[in-house]
């Protein structure tokens, strides 16, 4: 069964520009939630979709967006990018909710010069 | 909101023996996460806790739902163990409220 696939996997952007990542999650999964960890902040949870729906976001901008479609497969998509959203964007893919066990993919790096 | 604190933040040991890391939290949780984390930044899932003791090789998690805590061992270490070892706690509200992250345990087996 393959695993989570996040792309791409490095991405350098300049400040003010957008930006969109993928998640594919493992076959059969229908919730897909992402986070973002910075050395700084740690592991933070950006926002959960479920059947195309968004069921829960965290504490963060409305900069800071996603959407899943029909397949599960899931993005998320920064815009006006600034210095701080440099970091670790993970993705987790899992059966229902955190209430079963969760599939992270390998991550984006993304750097904001 | 829930309050994550993980114990020690950094573990040095020798290879062979037992490591014990805790997580305590300040709210009721529906779910608490064990999570490891290599170089590189791949995170593995080590086991999902609501209740009770689960046990994977030479992993043992445990959790005391009254007392908001949950330890995560390690018997025989070695030093491939060593990893970032993470908890994560999700809401009482059936999940639907995102998970809260503890800082991490830097661990280090050293042969």
């Amino acid at each position: 069964k393959a695993g989570v696939t996040q792309t791409p996997r490095y991405l350098i952007k300049t400040r003010g520009q957008q930006v969109t990542l993928s998640c594919s999650p493992i076959s059969g999964h229908r919730s897909v939630s992402w986070y973002q960890q910075t050395p700084g902040q740690g592991l933070q949870f950006l926002f959960e979709y479920f059947s195309e729906t968004q069921r829960n976001k965290g504490n963060f901008p409305g900069r800071f967006s996603g959407r899943q479609f029909s397949n599960s497969r899931s993005e998320m998509n920064v815009s006006t990018l600034e210095l701080g959203d440099s970091a670790l964007y993970l993705c987790a893919s899992s059966f229902s909710s955190y209430n079963s066990p969760l599939h992270f993919g390998n991550g984006t790096r993304l750097t904001v010069t | 909101k829930n309050e994550v604190e993980q114990s020690p933040q950094n573990l040095t040991a020798q290879e062979g023996e037992f490591i014990t890391i805790n997580c305590s939290y300040s709210v009721g949780i529906s779910a608490l996460h064990w999570l490891q984390q290599h170089p590189g930044g791949g995170i593995v899932s080590l086991f999902m806790l609501s209740s009770g003791k689960k046990k994977h090789g030479r992993l043992i998690a445990t959790i005391n739902i009254q007392e908001k805590h949950s330890s995560l061992h390690i018997t025989a270490s070695h030093p491939r163990d060593s990893a970032v070892y993470i908890c994560a706690v999700s809401g009482s509200g059936g999940g639907a409220d995102g998970l809260t992250f503890g800082k991490g345990t830097h661990l280090i087996i050293q042969p």
